[in-house]
């Protein structure tokens, strides 16, 4: 079965600075995708960034980009020039070949003046 | 806003009583999705749809059942209610299954079991 690890429960971070979200997964899959999403107080699930695991490049949204790294099986987030709206929990989910997908832990980014 | 509709928002209910949610997925997308997020079991896959038929199922307790209609949307019925099934219950739609196709959740339906 599929585990995606999320270890960090809580990343603060101040306006216009870049932070860094980390996510590990575990998969004999060689076909699947990496998303991350955001969960902000209204607890809407928003989708922030997608990447296809026989794609090489890194995908970017604006001020989202990820590090896939598909042999070390990380997928991280880089949030870059920070805001408050960006304030939310973030999980990274896993889809495989089936299509549920399998969510982490979360972590809660807090944004600072 | 996703196209995603669910409803109701909010539901209270009391314990060994029986709730249905209902969603809508966003036009075009024949897969339906429901997933049951609470503080102890995070985010969990319970039942997935498509076109109408079961297409896999998670952690879905015998208790829950649900079922997608000929319109496409969809309903999780939830009884015997118990109070660990407080939690915020989502439905998410994509376009098709399998192929990786992204899924949009919708606002999520808040449950109370009191």
């Amino acid at each position: 079965a599929q585990t995606v690890t999320q270890s960090q429960p809580e990343m603060s971070v101040q306006e216009a600075e870049t932070v860094t979200l980390s996510c590990t997964y575990d998969t004999s899959e060689s076909d699947y995708y990496l998303f991350w999403y955001k969960q902000p107080p209204s607890r809407q699930m928003i989708l922030v960034i997608r990447q296809e695991a026989y794609k090489q490049q890194n995908a970017t949204e604006n001020r989202f980009s990820v590090n896939f790294q598909k042999a070390a099986k990380s997928f991280s987030l880089k949030i870059s020039d920070s805001q408050l709206g960006d304030a939310a929990m973030y999980f990274c989910a896993y889809r495989g070949s089936w299509g549920k997908l399998q969510f982490g832990a979360g972590t809660q980014v807090v944004v600072t003046p | 806003d996703s196209g995603v509709t669910q409803t109701p928002k909010h539901l209270i209910t009391a314990t060994g009583q029986r709730v249905t949610l209902r969603c809508s997925p966003r036009s075009g997308d024949l897969s339906v999705y429901w997933y049951q997020q609470s503080l102890d079991q995070g985010l969990q896959f319970l039942i997935q749809y498509y076109n109408g038929e079961e297409r896999a199922k998670g952690n879905i307790l015998e208790r829950f059942s649900a079922q997608q209609f000929p319109d496409l949307h969809s309903e999780l019925n939830l009884s015997s209610l118990e109070l660990g099934d407080s939690a915020l219950y989502f439905c998410a739609s994509s376009v098709a299954d399998p192929g990786g196709e992204t899924q949009y959740f919708g606002p999520g339906t808040r449950l109370l079991v009191l």
